[in-house]
């Protein structure tokens, strides 16, 4: 089965960058989308199709994709960014896939 | 507002049964494929189904193939999950989402499935 593979934690600062990477075996053929989840609550999708934002999410999300990793970028952090992020693909054989998670904090 | 609303969730014994709802509002409901997705306690997302728009095609994870069944009433705006069999690792919360072409684009807040003796 298709695997994804995120890094279990990320600390930052406010105001500064966070990237949080997502990593599998030929991801640069799929479209990785991500999703936020904040405590208590249900996910949230953040970013679709490599770098395109729903409307309302703001500009400080940004997603990219390069070789075997994709990245979620989150700008000028604010303390209502720390969440856990998942990312996600559609895989031929294993269908719909999620990452196994990011937790940010916010320091 | 758009919105999607689970219910039916709650506790039961291993091998029994359950049938979750989730009613959608402020879109055409008929015109989207709709999943559900589950998370157990301090765990990961999970993909479990997925209905076409017209309800003819389905598809499940390996972990619910043969046990859980999606369906949907478009007259009604309503998607349903029947969970038979269940088992002590189908514990999680099952969230219904709508499809946004191979993702997910709107959330419901989950309903709480737990199996336990």
């Amino acid at each position: 089965s298709y695997v994804l593979t995120q890094p279990p934690s990320v600390s930052v600062a406010p105001g500064q960058t966070a990237s949080i990477s997502c990593g599998g075996n030929d991801i640069g053929s799929k479209r990785v989308h991500w999703y936020q989840q904040r405590p208590g609550q249900a996910p949230a999708l953040v970013v679709y199709d490599d770098d395109d934002r729903p409307s309302g999410i703001p500009e400080r999300f940004s997603g990219s994709h390069s070789g075997n990793t994709a990245t979620l970028t989150i700008s000028r952090v604010e303390a209502g960014d720390e969440a856990d992020y998942y990312c996600q693909v559609w895989d031929s054989s294993s269908e719909y896939v999620f990452g196994t998670g990011t937790k940010v904090t916010v320091l | 507002q758009v919105q999607l609303v689970e219910s039916g969730g709650g506790v039961v014994q291993p091998g029994r049964s359950l049938r979750l709802s989730c009613a959608a509002s402020g879109f055409t409901f008929s015109s989207f494929a709709m999943h559900w997705v589950r998370q157990a306690p301090g765990k990961g997302l999970e993909w479990v189904s997925l209905i076409a728009y017209d309800g003819v095609n389905k598809f499940y994870g390996d972990s619910v193939k043969g046990r859980f069944t999606i369906s949907r009433d478009n007259s009604k705006s309503t998607l349903f999950l029947q969970l038979d069999s269940l088992r002590v690792e189908d514990t999680a919360v099952y969230y219904c989402a709508r499809d946004g072409v191979r993702y997910f684009d709107l959330w419901g807040q989950g309903t709480p499935v737990t199996v336990s003796s």
